[in-house]
């Protein structure tokens, strides 16, 4: 069974970094064939994909977000870090992180975590 | 940027109702396409992936169709349970993955 956990603050203060970090269970990223993603969602709003990391390290990135985004894995802890740079009131609302598997194709995200939400605010 | 369009952004159903929502790419996607169902404060849930394969898991009574740049989720008979937002997602490799605005199932 494939679990995720999204962890970080709750709040932010604009220009500051942001570092959200994803734990997970279920699987591995020393597997060939797997990654794991980033997501968003402002309250109201629809979902807005940022980031992908794949097993082999390969990485893409939301084009409108790329300046301000890194995405990071420590294969070891079943972790992936997103980092967002520059955050503003704007970036507020819940981030999620979710598997995929090249089954599916990988874009199509199977295991999504519970979300976090994240406020930026003086 | 692919842009992904749904429609309609609402839509109002009775249980037994037959449910079609759209979504349209501004380019061909071949059939890179996925659709997820949110219900609020939850996390969305992956129905149908590459347009029409069913997700393990998901009544039959979901299917979806298309190929390139027009797709359908179809949901035959909903159901209780089936109201809520749907979402669809290109993740054609030779883009950037994008999502649609949305679709809101409601009680009619």
């Amino acid at each position: 069974q494939i679990t995720l956990k999204e962890s970080g603050p709750t709040l932010v203060k604009p220009t500051q970094t942001l570092t959200l970090t994803c734990t997970f269970s279920g699987f591995s990223l020393y597997t060939s064939g797997v990654g794991v993603g980033w997501i968003r969602q402002p309250p109201g709003k629809a979902l807005e994909w940022l980031a992908f990391i794949y097993w082999d390290d390969d990485k893409r990135y939301s084009p409108s977000l790329k300046s301000r985004l890194t995405i990071t894995k420590d294969t070891s802890k079943n972790q992936v870090v997103l980092r967002m740079a520059n955050m503003d009131p704007v970036d507020t609302g819940t981030y999620y992180c979710a598997h995929g598997g090249h089954n599916y194709g990988f874009g199509a995200l199977d295991s999504w975590g519970q979300g976090t939400l994240v406020a930026v605010s003086s | 940027d692919i842009q992904m369009t749904q429609s309609p952004s609402t839509l109002s159903a009775s249980v037994g109702d037959r449910v079609t929502i759209t979504c349209r790419a501004s380019q061909s996607i071949s059939s890179w396409l996925a659709w997820y169902q949110q219900k609020p404060g939850k996390a969305p849930q992956l129905l149908i992936y590459k347009a029409s394969s069913l997700e393990s898991g998901v009544p039959s009574r979901f299917s979806g169709s298309g190929s390139g740049t027009e797709f359908t989720l179809t949901i035959s008979s909903l159901q209780p349970d089936d109201f809520a937002t749907y979402y669809c997602q290109q993740y054609n490799n030779s883009f950037a993955w994008t999502f649609g605005q949305g679709t809101k199932v409601e009680i009619k």
